[in-house]
């Protein structure tokens, strides 16, 4: 069965910087799809990026990119200057090709500084 | 447009009893899933519903929990019973298609139910 790891519970970061979350995944199939969605005090899930496991550069979509270290079976998340907005939960999930639901780890609180 | 609306945002019942979730998914799209999130489990699959195939019920976590989907478009999910272990906030999302070949169809989240049995 797939698994989602994210190791870090909370991060800090400050206001203007780049800050990285961490995501490992486990699973025995070739082909699958990793997201990144962010969840604020709303409690909203906003899809934020998407990878796929034979896309062969890093995904970007506008201050978010995704170091995608397949070997490692990492799927990072990048936040380039970082804004308060930014201050919220963010889930990394996967889907596998039989698979119709994301599984999804247990999260990152990111708090930005002013 | 508008987005995956869901009703109510906040729910406080009573052990026992049962309840309704709505969720009305963005227009046009074929897909609909339900999650749960809980502080000692996090985010967990539920449903899932794709056009008139039979829905996917693995996630499920007992057979108070049952779903339906009307009309291919607004889902329900009921709660029967509803225990003091239901207390999650209940995601509903909608894609616009779901073939197995297709890993990025982008599932698009409600704001949620909070539910609160007491």
């Amino acid at each position: 069965a797939q698994k989602i790891t994210q190791t870090q519970p909370g991060m800090f970061v400050q206001e203007k910087e780049a800050v990285t979350l961490d995501c490992t995944y486990d699973t025995s199939d070739q082909s699958y799809g990793l997201f990144w969605y962010k969840q604020p005090s709303s409690g909203e899930m906003i899809f934020l990026i998407y990878q796929g496991s034979y896309d062969e550069q890093n995904a970007t979509e506008g201050r978010y990119s995704l170091n995608f270290q397949k070997a490692r079976k990492s799927a990072n998340l990048v936040i380039s200057a970082s804004q308060l907005g930014d201050s919220a939960m963010y889930f990394c999930a996967m889907r596998e090709v039989y698979g119709n639901k994301l599984v999804f780890g247990a999260g990152t609180i990111l708090r930005v500084k002013s | 447009g508008a987005g995956v609306s869901q009703s109510p945002s906040n729910k406080v019942t009573e052990k026992g009893k049962d309840v309704e979730l709505r969720c009305d998914p963005i227009s046009g799209h074929t897909a609909l899933y339900w999650y749960r999130q809980s502080l000692g489990q996090g985010l967990e699959f539920l449903i899932y519903f794709q056009g008139n195939s039979a829905p996917d019920k693995s996630g499920l976590p007992s057979d108070r929990f049952s779903a339906e989907r009307t009309g291919g478009s607004v889902s329900t999910l009921t709660i029967q019973r509803t225990q003091q272990e239901d207390s999650a906030v209940y995601l509903c999302a909608s894609s616009s298609r779901s073939d197995r070949a297709q890993f990025k169809n982008i599932q698009y989240f409600g704001a949620g139910t909070r539910l609160s049995v007491l």
